[in-house]
């Protein structure tokens, strides 16, 4: 089955640090990859889109120049947050789409970020 | 927008049945998903429906009515591994997935 991978499972970081998290298509070309963000007892909030070699369309609410998504190959996407408060502690979880069927997404292992 | 509501939390006794109900109101529909997910851990699939009617998969069951905006996921035989949220999630128009908060179900001995 298609699988999705992400890196790192966890990070702890000071306050005003960069953190880059990746997802990676290990099997499949993503043409399209979702990053969501999980707070604590809440449900999965959509906060971008991306696909392969264009700019990301990101949810309302969601900071483009802070939450930075790059989608450079069919197979990988970064999302990196800059300049991380304690706010953005969150559970990151990306899922990518093979472009086949359209209502099949395959979701990675999730990240876990700390801020300290 | 997107609208999906289901309950907060449920309990129930292990080898009973358990109905986790979701309704929603959304901009476009193209599936509705449920997912199982364990504390700290990414959503795994369960189901997908796209018609009307109930599938059927082992001890899980799903149901839709899209004139009604409902869909329902039928835990059947619990077992203490069951205890989960459980996350109802619809893909609209836009092929954007949208989820419900989760239902955390309980499951006892």
């Amino acid at each position: 089955g298609a699988v999705v991978s992400q890196h790192p499972s966890w990070v702890i970081c000071k306050s005003g640090t960069s953190v880059k998290i990746e997802c990676r298509s290990l099997d499949f070309q993503a043409t399209t990859m979702f990053w969501y963000r999980q707070f604590p007892k809440q449900s999965l909030m959509l906060m971008a889109t991306s696909n392969e070699g264009s700019k990301a369309t990101y949810e309302q609410g969601v900071e483009k120049d802070k939450f930075l998504i790059n989608h450079a190959s069919l197979t990988l996407s970064t999302l990196t947050v800059t300049s991380a408060h304690p706010e953005d502690s969150s559970f990151y979880i990306c899922s990518a789409h093979d472009g086949r069927e359209l209502h099949t997404q395959y979701f990675g292992p999730g990240t876990r970020l700390t801020v300290l | 927008g997107q609208n999906i509501d289901q309950p907060t939390e449920m309990t129930a006794t292990e080898g009973a049945i358990v109905q986790i109900n979701c309704t929603y109101q959304t901009s476009g529909f193209n599936g509705l998903f449920w997912y199982q997910q364990h504390a700290g851990e990414a959503p795994t699939f369960l189901s997908y429906n796209v018609l009307d009617g109930l599938e059927e998969k082992g001890r899980f069951s799903s149901f839709l009515s899209r004139s009604k905006g409902y869909s329902y996921l039928l835990l059947k035989e619990l077992q203490m591994k069951d205890s989960a949220s459980y996350l109802c999630a619809v893909l609209g128009g836009d092929y954007k997935l949208s989820f419900g908060a989760g239902t955390t179900v309980t499951v006892r001995a």
